[in-house]
């Protein structure tokens, strides 16, 4: 099945700087991948997402690039806010698994006033 | 009801014992999902359904079933619960499976002991 590997695991930031997270996945097939924003004690909410037909996406503050080649993609947040701290999951979807999402281990986000 | 719940929204349970996890969800989304989310292990896969009738595996299905007899309910049985499968339990539900956002409900905290 897909694998999906997410890094780092834990990032620190100052307030007003840029923050990236990267994904790889394993399966060259997939074609669809979200992000979730997950803050403490709640549920995993979409912020943005990138189909494969495409590079890179961007809305407000939050981008998504894909590198098909490479089989690895990118959430970038610019002009960093203490409301975004929170933990950051990436997902990769194929046919091969049924069109399932399989999720990277997360990045605890901390953005420091 | 607005958008997908879950129930409880925690519990202990003696190992051995059996329990089931509700979750109910009135978008009319065709599909939905079971995950288990733990530390430094994102959130995987248990089983899923994309419609009505029908369920798959996920990632971690061992230990656990589901059911689909409507459209809104999707629930999780524990047949005979192990201290391994102490997690916090999220339901999701989309439209269809694929390209589509995943809406989470707000996760059962579950505790065996």
């Amino acid at each position: 099945g897909e694998n999906v590997e997410q890094h780092p695991s834990t990032l620190s930031v100052q307030e007003g700087d840029s923050a990236v997270i990267k994904c790889t996945y394993s399966d060259s097939a997939s074609n669809y991948f979200p992000w979730y924003k997950q803050e403490l004690g709640k549920r995993p909410q979409l912020i943005i997402d990138i189909r494969s037909n495409v590079g890179e996406k961007k809305d407000q503050r939050i981008a998504v690039t894909l590198n098909k080649t490479a089989k690895h993609f990118s959430l970038h947040i610019t002009e960093t806010q203490p409301e975004d701290s929170a933990v950051y999951f990436c997902a990769a979807s194929s046919a091969n698994t049924g069109n399932q999402f399989y999720f990277g281990t997360g990045t605890s986000l901390t953005v420091i006033p | 009801i607005a958008g997908i719940t879950q129930a409880p929204t925690s519990q202990i349970l003696a190992a051995g014992r059996r329990m089931t996890l509700r979750c109910t969800q009135d978008m009319r989304h065709n599909a939905m999902y079971w995950y288990r989310q733990d530390l430094g292990l994102g959130l995987r896969l248990i089983h899923y359904s994309n419609t009505a009738g029908t369920t798959g595996k996920g990632e971690v299905p061992d230990g656990y079933s589901v059911s689909r007899a409507n459209t809104d309910d999707f629930p999780l049985t524990l047949a005979s619960a192990v201290p391994s499968q102490t997690s916090v339990y999220f339901c999701a539900s989309s439209h269809t499976s694929g390209y589509n956002e995943q809406f989470f409900g707000p996760g059962t905290r579950l505790t065996v002991l």
